[in-house]
């Protein structure tokens, strides 16, 4: 059974950088047929997708926030880490992290339950 | 402003078929698969349909996807209180190099 949790701050000052962390468990990240996505959902708003770190180390960002965001993965802990510096409070937002699956492309198929940042002075 | 466009809402009555559509360009839904979540409150996304028709395992067969051309929906049949959440779509945009998102459909159960 796959699972997945996000642990982070709640509480982050504008400027401040974020570090969250997605541990997992059910599969191995040491392929590239599977990677672990982050994305985000700010308050009333539509979802957003972050990164995607593939288990063969390749990685891919949303264009728009590719020099804020940072991902990696410790293969020993089942951890997969997301920092964004910068943070504004346009990044308050409940962060997720899924496990995507690239065979027969099933995409975001497991989420975690969601980290709530707030971002305020 | 999302790339995907969706209505912002839909209803339907226990036991009626509602259909929620989701518009987008050649760059992305006419070009890639598209793939639905249904998000109640306070919860995570849940896969519905990926790859434009499939239902992963344990979602019911009451939830059918499908595309045309740049444009595609989410069926619902037999609705449920249940069924009562926020529906998003999203596919991959090859100009943007991005997954682009609709603004999600709330579906009320009346």
């Amino acid at each position: 059974q796959i699972t997945l949790k996000e642990s982070g701050p709640a509480l982050v000052k504008p400027t401040q950088t974020l570090t969250l962390t997605c541990t997992f468990s059910g599969f191995s990240l040491t392929t590239s047929e599977v990677a672990v996505a982050w994305l985000r959902q700010a308050p009333g708003k539509s979802l957003e997708w972050l990164s995607l770190l593939y288990g063969d180390g390749d990685k891919r960002y949303r264009p728009p926030l590719k020099t804020r965001l940072t991902v990696s993965k410790d293969t020993s802990k089942n951890q997969v880490v997301l920092t964004m510096t910068n943070l504004d409070p346009m990044d308050t937002a409940t962060y997720f992290c899924t496990h995507y699956a690239t065979k027969n492309d099933i995409g975001f198929d497991i989420w975690g339950q969601g980290t709530k940042v707030t971002v305020s002075s | 402003q999302s790339v995907l466009t969706q209505p912002p809402s839909a209803s339907g009555t226990p036991g009626q078929r509602v259909t929620i559509s989701c518009s987008g360009s050649s760059s992305n839904i006419g070009s890639r698969f598209v793939y639905w979540f249904q998000k109640l409150p306070e919860t995570a996304p849940k896969l519905l349909i990926y790859r434009n028709n499939q239902r992963p395992s344990g979602v019911p067969d009451r939830f059918s996807g499908s595309k045309s051309g740049t444009s595609a929906s989410l069926a619902i049949s037999g609705l449920r209180s249940e069924d009562e959440a926020h529906y998003y779509c999203t596919t991959w945009d090859d100009k943007l190099s991005d997954w682009v998102f609709g603004g999600g459909t709330k579906l009320t159960v009346l």
